[in-house]
């Protein structure tokens, strides 16, 4: 298995524009968690999806930020309007549910406002 | 205005010395943890786990210890080499209606010197 797949690798863009993030978690996996990494706040859980389903998004910082999970290998964080602040590396993990495991990460997409 | 980050703890070490990394986690419900190496321009990469009815969890070269009354967790590395130069997260599951979500720690800088 490739691991956890998240495209753009980086992305720049202006203020107020659309930005949408990708991911493919691991095949099998069915939680799946959208974190932000900056350098003032650490690694923050923006959101989780369980079976596709959002169980927790209280991590979302506002109302542009969005997210879905149309299907067990597929979901995106949306941010519109974007700002400079939003500027982070944006990571996904997978991990299999039901149990104590392990959440596997993807390399992230670096994200820069301008 | 000047912006004011995380202040990562920060241990140095030699080659060949055995490092310890602490983290105080905060949920008393939490019933697993976990410890990831992130080392620059990647995603946090999985080291150990333990759940919360052990103390003591061994793997190559490393050690996770959990101390429940005190809610603490540590990471020992025997015999750090430089390649394990990178910052390191502990992560707890919570438990209850949060059962599955991840939540990191600041993380603590790692560098060994040859």
């Amino acid at each position: 298995d490739a691991g956890v797949i998240q495209s753009p690798r980086h992305e720049v863009t202006e203020m107020g524009q659309e930005v949408t993030l990708r991911c493919k978690p691991i095949s099998g996996h069915n939680s799946l968690f959208w974190y932000r990494q900056t350098m003032m706040r650490g690694l923050e859980l923006l959101i989780y999806f369980n079976n596709n389903v959002p169980i927790d998004d209280s991590g979302m910082p506002e109302d542009r930020f969005s997210a879905k999970m149309p299907n067990a290998s597929f979901s995106t964080l949306k941010i519109q309007p974007s700002e400079p602040r939003d500027s982070a590396v944006y990571f996904c993990a997978s991990s299999l549910s039901g149990g104590n495991t392990e959440a596997f990460f993807g390399q992230g997409t670096r994200l820069t406002v301008v | 205005g000047e912006s004011v980050g995380l202040h990562l703890p920060t241990l140095s070490v030699q080659e060949g010395d055995n490092s310890i990394i602490n983290c105080a986690y905060s949920n008393s419900a939490s019933d697993y943890f976990i410890w990831y190496k992130q080392e620059s321009g990647k995603g946090p990469q999985f080291i150990i786990d333990i759940r919360s009815n052990m103390d003591k969890r061994q793997g190559q070269r490393v050690t996770v210890l959990l101390n429940k009354t005190v809610k603490h967790l540590s990471l020992q590395i025997a015999a750090t080499q430089p390649g394990d130069s990178a910052v390191y997260f502990c992560a707890e599951n919570a438990g209850g209606t949060s059962y599955g979500k991840l939540t990191f720690g600041q993380g603590t800088i790692l560098t060994v010197h040859p």
